[in-house]
């Protein structure tokens, strides 16, 4: 079955600069959730989507935004990077609808340097 | 305080014990609950989906939800190493957001 396919999964950047992560929901599904996860932390929830209308928002800071795209991929762009945004980011989804589970991907994992 | 409170542990079992992870919330309004695992560097793999109070059971695994009490419970039978990975629980209201615990480490020892 096909899952959350995020990209890429290591990144690279240096302080200041920008990142931009993708992440392409499973097919149908109508909602997108974004997580960042620093080391030995719980995921702590950014942002999410619902039908491509942000639904969501909790700790995203206003460096970083987000969108989903008429084919419910959605993603979170990151300005002026700092040391301190190095972590995993998962992006999950769900059929909020029928409220379903959320299935989440492999995570991107930024290093800014 | 945080809406969800996990036990982070680190729980260490000999192989083939039962083992109990849990987690307490303070919002009344969840009412979906599910408990993920997640390997080192991994994404969260879910494991169990509840809705509302009871129990359900997949395998080995039992996950309980006891609302009264803001509890629930998620239940590893015969546990082996493969198992030994952080246990997140993460629950739901009626909004678009999952809520996390910080997550209880597993180390199931042969």
């Amino acid at each position: 079955a096909a899952g959350v396919i995020q990209s890429p999964r290591h990144l690279i950047k240096e302080k200041r600069e920008t990142a931009t992560l993708k992440c392409y929901p499973i097919p149908r599904h109508d909602t997108v959730y974004w997580y960042q996860q620093g080391p030995g932390q719980d995921p702590q929830f950014l942002i999410s989507f619902y039908e491509k209308m942000q639904s969501d928002k909790g700790s995203i800071p206003d460096r970083f935004s987000a969108q989903q795209f008429s084919d419910y991929h959605s993603e979170l762009n990151m300005s002026s990077l700092e040391l301190g945004d190095s972590a995993l980011y998962f992006c999950a989804s769900s059929l909020l609808r029928v409220n379903t589970e959320a299935f989440f991907g492999q995570g991107t994992r930024l290093t800014v340097v | 305080q945080k809406e969800v409170e996990q036990d982070p542990g680190p729980l260490s079992v000999p192989e083939g014990a039962i083992v109990s992870l849990n987690c307490t919330y303070s919002n009344s309004a969840f009412q979906y609950f599910m408990w993920y695992r997640q390997y080192s560097r991994k994404g969260p793999e879910l494991l169990m989906y509840t809705y509302s109070s009871g129990n359900k059971e997949d395998g080995r695994f039992t996950a309980q939800v006891d609302k009264s009490s803001k509890y629930i419970s998620l239940f590893i039978r015969d546990s082996q190493p493969s198992d030994s990975a952080t246990y997140l629980c993460a629950m739901r209201g009626t909004g678009n957001q999952f809520y996390f615990g910080t997550g209880t480490s597993l180390t199931v020892i042969p």
